[in-house]
């Protein structure tokens, strides 16, 4: 049983089309995360979730949009994609938000050409 | 400068050795994360931790509040120890962690 799922696992596109990464648990956690990792292997937040409520929003162009349905999923849309948005993209989950254990799906690469 | 500092970026040990990997970082936390990601990519948590220490199977994580660091330990190393470790942090009232760069470990037979 994977806890947090993510898909696709590679997303090979060219630049100014519009792609989501989807992202699933079923851990039953409250929180979930979307991380970027760049081609340096930096972690950095990008988004925050708690029971479907955005609680962090970093510096991230508009482009990119989160989507929560349901306090299980955690969707990223990106719009008009740029060549600097290629890297690996991870989610996470965790119990609570106020410091619990981090969950991380396999992480989704994506290749902006 | 970056929040969380970690060192070494890379080290490179026999088999059998005991490894230590340091996390300096810059203001008040409320905890501190140890995070393994292997080289398929995935990432693990390893440990949270805000005070003291903690130990699972072959891995020790401590943590000095006052002086701001953190130290992982692996005892009896083996090449499938081999991944980059990351500290995190998540400073007090600030509900994002801080990541460092982390630290690649390769471990040779």
């Amino acid at each position: 049983d994977t806890a947090v799922s993510q898909t696709p696992k590679y997303l090979v596109t060219q630049m100014g089309n519009d792609k989501s990464i989807k992202c699933e648990q079923n851990l039953g956690h409250d929180t979930m995360y979307w991380y970027k990792q760049d081609s340096k292997k930096f972690l950095k937040i990008m988004f925050s979730y708690n029971n479907k409520e955005l609680i962090i929003n970093e510096t991230v162009p508009n482009r990119f949009s989160p989507k929560s349905p349901d306090k299980a999923h955690l969707n990223l849309h990106i719009n008009s994609l740029e060549l600097g948005d290629s890297a690996v993209y991870f989610c996470a989950s965790s119990q609570d938000r106020t410091g619990s254990p981090l969950h991380f799906g396999n992480g989704t690469r994506l290749t902006v050409t | 400068k970056n929040e969380v500092e970690q060192s070494p970026q890379n080290l490179t040990a026999q088999e059998g050795e005991f490894i230590t990997i340091n996390c300096s970082y810059s203001v008040g936390i409320s905890a501190l994360h140890w995070l393994q990601q292997h080289p398929g990519g995935g990432i693990v948590s390893l440990f949270m931790l805000s005070s003291g220490k903690k130990k699972h199977g072959r891995l020790i994580a401590t943590i000095n509040i006052q002086e701001k660091h953190s130290s992982l330990h692996i005892t009896a190393s083996h090449p499938r120890d081999s991944a980059v470790y990351i500290c995190a942090v998540r400073s007090r009232g600030n509900e994002k962690l801080t990541f460092g760069t982390g630290t690649r470990l390769t471990i040779i037979p």
